[in-house]
């Protein structure tokens, strides 16, 4: 059990549909983190959580919207996507935003296909 | 801009082989690397390097960090059928607890 757990594991939808995909960590860590992972590409790190407190945005279209109502859970809102939206999220917790080191723990993903 | 880079992209060897995965790094207020392996989906935490020359090592899979030549390798000794998977690299940046990414290096063992 990876003490990071992502609902849900698998979602379709169109492209003019609403979702949200939910993160909660069982690990007591204090930051939060989505990942965007493509067929091909690397890992590309979409927002930063500290405290729920969002810490970084890396120019992340506004079609996908976090919510951090506390450090134990993340969401990751979705609208109006396009099919090139369809990739692997994956959610990652750490004990201590701003320390140096530190290690992050990933959730097991959720397989997104925008129709 | 930051960025790790791996290689190969792809390794095929037969059981039993030694295999070395590269991980070279231009990022700006380095801290760490740090290598995860990735099987089916999420990628689970290997080693996590901060100095210099200094050997980590797991059962068969050890690392090693260069933060002269900016670069990192993956050991693997042995290897079997059960290491097959994408190994990926990251560069911690300090304070800003952001990982840059390598693509990966997608290795498969042959029995």
């Amino acid at each position: 059990e990876t003490g990071v757990t992502q609902t849900p594991r698998h979602l379709v939808m169109g492209m003019t549909n609403k979702k949200s995909l939910k993160c909660e960590q069982h690990l007591g860590h204090n930051a939060m983190y989505w990942y965007k992972q493509s067929a091909k590409k690397p890992l590309e790190l979409m927002f930063v959580y500290s405290l729920e407190e969002r810490v970084e945005n890396n120019s992340v279209p506004s079609r996908f919207s976090p919510e951090c109502p506390n450090s134990s859970h993340l969401f990751l809102h979705l609208h109006t996507l396009q099919p090139e939206d369809s990739a692997l999220y994956l959610c990652a917790s750490s004990q201590d935003a701003g320390r140096d080191e530190d290690t992050q723990y990933f959730g097991p993903g959720t397989r997104l296909t925008v129709l | 801009e930051d960025k790790v880079v791996q290689s190969p992209l792809s390794l095929v060897v037969h059981e039993g082989d030694t295999v070395t995965l590269n991980c070279s790094y231009e990022v700006t207020n380095f801290r760490s690397l740090l290598w995860y392996k990735q099987e089916k989906k999420a990628p689970t935490f290997l080693f996590m390097l901060t100095s210099s020359g200094i050997e980590k090592k797991s059962g068969r899979l050890s690392s090693i960090l260069d933060k002269k030549e900016l670069f990192s390798i993956l050991n693997i000794t042995a290897t079997q059928t059960g290491d097959s998977a994408i190994y990926l690299c990251a560069a911690l940046i300090q304070g800003a607890q952001k990982l840059v990414f390598g693509q990966g290096t997608r290795l498969t063992i042959n029995p």
